[in-house]
């Protein structure tokens, strides 16, 4: 059974970049047709897409956040990435990582808080 | 791209069916079979309960239920549990490598 999790600095101070890693487990990330994505919900708000890399190292990235975005995989370690450069308290978020279809997410990690704040 | 319609509350009683909506254009939701539903509890991870508009995944309950019309897809819940009370989100997949989320319906069992 696939299994995800975030993990990353809980605080973020303004203009800097957010760096968290998901970890996988129950299948390896670069073997088959998988896709992994970022998404994120800001406090009492709803989901937004961030971007998807496929298990090939293609990536896809919302267009609202697309200059600041970076997703990358390392098949090895069976981790995926964000970076999100020049952060702001709009970017103050849980950010979830999910898996491994293209299309919908069937597995989602438990989620990680991310406070933008000096 | 903005995000897809979603009423931004829904109720029913026990027993009762509800169905919530999600409206896009025709360049999303009108043009892709690609439309998901998740549920998220307070506190817990999105779930998905319905992918490609009608499908659902192993281990949902088939009181739940999905469909679209034009640019306009659907959930249903027959046969309201206390425990389906929980937010609900549509997606879809709006070409050009995008994915949408409705702003989320709260679901209330009354």
């Amino acid at each position: 059974q696939l299994q995800l999790q975030e993990s990353g600095p809980g605080l973020v101070k303004p203009s800097e970049t957010l760096s968290l890693t998901c970890t996988v487990s129950g299948d390896s990330i670069g073997s088959s047709v998988y896709y992994w994505a970022w998404i994120r919900q800001p406090p009492g708000k709803g989901l937004e897409w961030i971007g998807t890399i496929a298990y090939s190292g293609t990536t896809y990235y919302n267009p609202s956040l697309k200059s600041r975005v970076t997703i990358s995989l390392d098949a090895s370690k069976n981790h995926f990435y964000l970076k999100l450069s020049s952060v702001a308290a709009a970017d103050t978020a849980l950010y979830y990582c999910g898996g491994p279809q293209y299309y919908h997410m069937d597995a989602w990690g438990k989620g990680t808080t991310v406070t933008v704040s000096s | 791209q903005s995000a897809l319609s979603q009423p931004p509350s829904a109720s029913g009683s026990p027993g009762q069916s509800v169905t919530i909506s999600c409206t896009g254009t025709s360049s999303d939701v009108g043009a892709y079979k690609y439309v998901s539903w998740y549920q998220q509890h307070p506190g817990k991870a999105p779930k998905v309960m319905i992918y490609e508009v009608t499908e659902r995944p192993a281990g949902v309950p088939d009181r739940f239920s999905g469909s679209k019309s034009g640019n306009t897809a659907s959930l249903t819940v027959s046969g309201l549990q206390a425990e389906d009370e929980a937010d609900y989100y549509c997606s879809s997949y709006a070409g050009n490598n995008l994915l949408l989320f409705g702003g989320g319906t709260k679901l209330t069992v009354l």
